[in-house]
């Protein structure tokens, strides 16, 4: 079974800083990918950034970027100039491809940014 | 950007009652999920479908669920007998490839 810790219930950052939320994961597959997930108030789940296990550079897209440590099985979301629409609970996933390819998420961190 | 559409996006209904949550996936998705998000807390995997059958179920998808594409572009989940330990949010989710889900906007179900 997969598990996803989120061990950051809540954070908080002023605007245009730079904030790193943090997810440790554990499985015993070595195919599998990495997703940060965010949900705004509206509770829709947005994809903010996607890393596949074998590929040993970081994604990133725009001011979102990870930091995937394989071996520590760590996979941490950066966000750089930190904006008030960034607030929001992000959510880390992990995929195991196959016939259900479920994802399993993390309990979520709750970004706040300030002014 | 093609889009997951899910209906309706808050549902009230009384304990007991029986509910359908729909969706339509994107058309060229070929694995279609259902997920649950209890207030506060962290999504949950129901289900997911694939070639008109189940592929997973989770232990919280029991006989009180059920799902089925009726017409291949509707994709449902059914309550039979709704608890008050039901109200979450639905999420309806599909996939391509290894490329990553596409998920609805929810729909809100409170039972009370």
């Amino acid at each position: 079974a997969q598990t996803v810790t989120q061990s950051q219930p809540e954070m908080s950052v002023q605007e245009a800083e730079t904030v790193t939320l943090s997810c440790t994961y554990d499985t015993s597959e070595s195919d599998y990918y990495l997703f940060w997930y965010k949900q705004p108030p509206s509770r829709q789940m947005i994809l903010v950034i996607r890393q596949e296990a074998y590929k040993q550079q970081n994604a990133t897209e725009n001011r979102f970027s990870v930091n995937f440590q394989k071996a520590a099985k760590s996979f941490s979301l950066k966000i750089s100039d930190s904006q008030l629409g960034d607030a929001a609970m992000y959510f880390c996933a992990t995929l195991i491809p196959g016939t259900a390819s479920k994802l399993t998420f993390g309990t979520g961190t709750r970004l706040q940014v300030t002014l | 950007e093609p889009e997951v559409t899910q209906t309706p996006s808050h549902q009230v209904t009384q304990m007991g009652q029986e509910v359908i949550l729909r969706c339509v996936p994107i058309s060229n998705h070929l694995y279609f999920y259902w997920y649950r998000q209890i207030l506060g807390q962290k999504v949950e995997f129901l289900v997911s479908f694939y070639n008109n059958e189940i592929s997973e179920k989770s232990e919280i998808f029991d006989d009180q669920f059920s799902v089925e594409r009726p017409d291949g572009s509707n994709f449902t989940l059914k309550i039979r007998s709704t608890k008050l330990e039901d109200s979450a949010m639905y999420f309806c989710a599909s996939i391509w490839g290894r490329r990553g889900y596409t998920f609805g906007s929810g729909t809100r179900l409170t039972v009370v």
